[in-house]
């Protein structure tokens, strides 16, 4: 069956250090997206691609990076991780304006 | 930009209760409208969708209906159970992009 699949579930970083969330799906869809989670805000959009070397900008951009080399993986980086970072993470996919698949989510900690 | 309101949790209910959660949007286009759930610990996943104008969406007992006239999608349940308590997301697409609701807290009590 296809997935999509985040790693890892959980992380605890040091303030200052960069850090990678890998998301990886086998739907082949073309959009990928990037989501925090936090109490109060609900989702917010981090950063989105629809296809190879395609990435964009979503509402809260600051600090994060992500690259798009091939259909099945978006990796976020977060260049130099911030205790504002600490939060739940989603990935997600969809084809077009069909529905989106979401991972189980990373709950990152910076301390 | 398009958006997604929604109604404020929480909401905490009794079993076998009635069930509405609000949703407006605002879009510029004709948007796919969608109902996700969150259970505790784990990621979205789709409750139920609908594509154009009167479709009605419906799941596990959950309905709402693609109201253009009152830009509206409001998720009703006739009679709620414990394992229904969860996070609810009205969502909609404009083809490429998903916009949220902050999301409504639902707590069914035995």
């Amino acid at each position: 069956d296809a997935e999509i699949t985040q790693s890892p579930r959980h992380k605890i970083t040091e303030t200052g250090r960069q850090v990678t969330l890998a998301c990886h799906q086998t739907w082949n869809h073309n959009n990928m997206f990037w989501y925090r989670q936090d109490l109060g805000h609900g989702l917010r959009l981090i950063h989105y691609s629809y296809g190879v070397h395609d990435t964009n900008k979503g509402e809260v951009s600051d600090g994060y990076s992500v690259s798009r080399s091939n259909t099945e993986d978006l990796p976020l980086t977060l260049e130099s991780a911030a205790s504002s970072q600490t939060s739940v993470y989603f990935c997600a996919s969809s084809y077009r304006g069909s529905e989106a698949f979401f991972g189980q989510g990373t709950r990152l900690t910076v301390v | 930009g398009d958006s997604v309101t929604q109604m404020e949790g929480p909401v905490t209910l009794s079993e076998e209760a009635f069930l509405t959660i609000n949703c407006t949007y605002t879009a510029t286009g004709y948007p796919s409208l969608f109902w996700y759930v969150q259970y505790p610990g784990e990621g979205l996943q789709l409750l139920l969708k609908a594509t154009k104008a009167d479709d009605k969406g419906s799941n596990k007992g959950f309905e709402a209906t693609y109201r253009k006239e009152t830009t509206s999608f409001h998720l009703e349940k006739g009679s709620v159970q414990v394992s229904d308590s969860a996070v609810y997301f009205c969502a909609l697409s404009d083809r490429y992009k998903l916009s949220f609701g902050a999301g409504t807290t639902v707590t069914v009590r035995a």
